[in-house]
């Protein structure tokens, strides 16, 4: 089936700075990327959506230029945290869409301290 | 605007017991509808899928959900759980035309009791 990583799984950084985070489908085009965050005990809420070559679409709320989000070929996206701060620790998770669905990462645990 | 709502939190069952997960959508327009699960430390599993057809369907690992239209409900349900079904379940929407987008539901943690 298909498959999704993200990488890093955890990363830990310190306030102010910034954090890559990175997406690819590994034997499939994605037509499409989400970004979405999950909270403990909540529910994942979509971020952004992703489309090779343009520029992402953001979901209400969701501040654009702190989470900036390049999607540069068909296999890789990147969700940047700017000028982190502790409220930004979360769960961090991506999905990939191509014809025959959409598939998940394993997702990236993001502590700011 | 599409929401979707998990009834129950967190769920306590013995082993051998049934299962029904409650979920129910807002929607203006046609919808697919998921299944998810996450067991602990693991990444989002599609367990069933619903397009269109047949109401009932069947997942993975015995799952099954049933499209209930005029009730805007697709109820997860499994006949009898295993202490390996322990993980959080997630119900997900997305209309037609919304290009994959999925809105999911807020969970229902799920504990099965050897």
């Amino acid at each position: 089936g298909a498959v999704v990583s993200q990488h890093p799984s955890r990363v830990i950084c310190k306030s102010g700075t910034s954090v890559k985070i990175e997406c690819r489908s590994l034997d499939f085009q994605a037509t499409t990327m989400f970004w979405y965050r999950q909270f403990p005990k909540q529910s994942l809420m979509l971020m952004a959506t992703s489309n090779e070559g343009s520029k992402a679409t953001y979901e209400q709320g969701v501040e654009k230029d702190k989470f900036l989000i390049n999607h540069a070929s068909l296999t890789l996206s990147t969700l940047t945290v700017t000028s982190a701060h502790p409220e930004d620790s979360s769960f961090y998770i991506c999905s990939a869409r191509d014809r025959t669905g959409v598939y998940f990462g394993p997702g990236t645990r993001l502590t700011v301290t | 605007a599409q929401s979707v709502s998990q009834h129950n939190h967190h769920v306590i069952l013995s082993e051998a017991a049934s299962l029904e997960l409650g979920c129910n959508y807002s929607y203006g327009g046609t919808v697919n509808l998921f299944w998810y699960v996450q067991y602990p430390g693991q990444h989002l599993q599609l367990l069933l899928k619903y397009f269109s057809g047949d109401p009932l369907v069947k997942g993975i690992k015995g799952f099954e959900a049933e499209f209930i239209k005029s009730k805007f409900s697709f109820n997860l349900r499994k006949p009898s759980v295993q202490w390996s079904d322990t993980a959080e379940y997630f119900c997900a929407v997305r209309g037609v035309n919304q290009g994959g987008k999925l809105i999911f539901g807020q969970g229902t943690e799920l504990s099965v009791k050897p």
